[in-house]
């Protein structure tokens, strides 16, 4: 069975920073592009950033680049996200997504809130 | 970037019922490269429709994606229980991918 589970949320001040994680199992994560995938409180769903199976490609919406990170380590079967500079509207449920068009599996998600 | 709009916001069905939901492009999809998933609350989305048709492993039948370009269907033959909740359309033709804003299927 598929797992994925997200941890490192919580809640940050504007322009502090965050790291979240997902550990991955059920599936051979090193063969797998890899997503994060946002859900603002109320909100539709907002992809964020893909890794290729070998991290070597990283795409990001436009709205993150330059402020987060997409990361891998295949030999511990995790993914991560560095997230700098968070803003206010940065606040939302982050996915951690099996796929890197469509995303086979989602995990339960870990809340970010941004707030003074 | 490619905004997707679906309709109706919400649909109230009762079980047994019919559901057709739309989504519909700002440009064409390339290659149909549009998935559909259903959310409960509390819960992750889930994959249900990937290629505009391909029904993702362990969805019934009742199920059923369609469409091309610009205007995307998903329907549910008889509704169960169980398919109650929101259902979010995707296109990953074009980056960044998007999803639309969703259709609440409820209870009537």
């Amino acid at each position: 069975e598929v797992q994925l589970v997200e941890s490192g949320g919580g809640l940050v001040q504007p322009g502090e920073s965050l790291r979240l994680s997902c550990a991955a199992s059920g599936f051979t994560f090193s063969t797998d592009w890899m997503s994060w995938v946002r859900q603002a409180p109320g909100k539709g769903l907002e992809w964020v950033a893909r890794i290729k199976e070998d991290g070597s490609e990283k795409t990001y919406v436009d709205s993150v680049k330059g402020r987060f990170t997409i990361s891998r380590d295949n030999a511990k079967s995790s993914l991560y996200l560095q997230m700098n500079s968070l803003r206010v509207e940065d606040t939302a449920i982050y996915y951690c997504g099996r796929g890197g068009s469509w995303y086979w599996n989602l995990g339960q998600g870990t809340l970010v809130t941004v707030s003074s | 970037e490619i905004v997707l709009t679906q309709s109706p916001g919400t649909l109230s069905l009762s079980p047994g019922e019919r559901a057709t939901l739309s989504c519909r492009s700002s440009q064409s999809v390339r290659s149909n490269y549009l998935a559909w998933y259903q959310q409960k609350p509390g819960q992750a989305p889930r994959l249900f429709i990937y290629g505009a048709s391909s029904r993702a492993t362990g969805i019934p039948d009742r199920f059923s994606g369609s469409g091309s370009g610009t205007d995307f269907t998903l329907t549910i033959s008889r509704l169960e229980p169980e398919d109650f909740g929101v259902y979010h359309c995707q296109q990953y033709g074009s980056l960044p991918w998007t999803f639309g804003q969703g259709t609440k299927v409820e209870i009537k």
